[in-house]
């Protein structure tokens, strides 16, 4: 089944400087890499994700890089804010054969805790 | 409020009983999925639904375990005899019909603890 390595798993950045979390992945036929940001107490939010016909996506402060030669993708949050500060989590997942067969179940990492120092 | 909800928040049990979860996903998600997530861990696959039907089952998923999705709209978790391994975070998930598309909407999540 997938694997999927995290790094690093605490990380922390003074307000206003850039944070990026690595990820890699085993399954060749993984397509679909989302990320997620955990609050204390909630359940994961999605902030981004990407497929593998994409290299690159960005939105706002926020990109993902995808490098499926080599199997790892990255989250890059640039101009960090104290409220960035949360446990960020990275996953992949594989498109069934056909409708039906299976899940598009996720493969999570074991997180990223960030924090932002003001 | 549109997004995944979950009943209840929190649980406090003793070993052996037994507990039930509730997950109502986004309107229209024909998709759902439920997740265990431990501390410090990420969230594994447990079970998924399309419709009503249950398609897939993790090897996490013991014989006390049963999810069941009646009509296809909410779901339920069942844990028989908890066990104190079974303290932990459960998750689930919605995500659109569509087969090429799996953006995955997770609720809050049901901390159980088992004494």
């Amino acid at each position: 089944g997938e694997n999927v390595e995290q790094h690093p798993s605490t990380l922390s950045v003074q307000e206003g400087d850039s944070a990026v979390i690595k990820c890699t992945y085993s399954d060749s036929a993984s397509n679909y890499f989302p990320w997620y940001k955990q609050e204390l107490g909630k359940g994961p939010q999605l902030i981004i994700d990407i497929r593998s016909n994409v290299g690159e996506k960005k939105d706002q402060r926020i990109a993902v890089t995808l490098n499926k030669t080599a199997k790892h993708f990255s989250l890059h949050i640039t101009e960090t804010q104290p409220e960035d500060s949360a446990v960020y989590f990275c996953a992949a997942s594989r498109k069934p054969p056909y409708s039906g067969a299976g899940s598009y179940q996720l493969t999570f990492g074991k997180g990223t805790k960030l924090s932002v120092i003001p | 409020d549109t997004g995944v909800s979950q009943d209840p928040r929190h649980k406090i049990t003793k070993r052996g009983q037994n507990v039930t979860f509730r997950c109502d996903p986004i309107s229209e998600h024909n998709r759902l999925y439920w997740y265990r997530q431990t501390l410090g861990q990420g969230p594994e696959f447990l079970t998924y639904f399309q419709n009503e039907a249950q398609l897939e089952k993790s090897r996490l998923l013991s014989d006390r375990f049963s999810a069941e999705r009646p009509k296809g709209s909410f779901s339920t978790l069942e844990i028989q005899r908890t066990e104190q391994g079974d303290s932990a975070m459960y998750l689930c998930a919605s995500s659109p019909s569509d087969f090429s598309y799996n953006e995955q909407f997770f609720g809050p999540g049901t901390r159980l603890t088992v004494l």
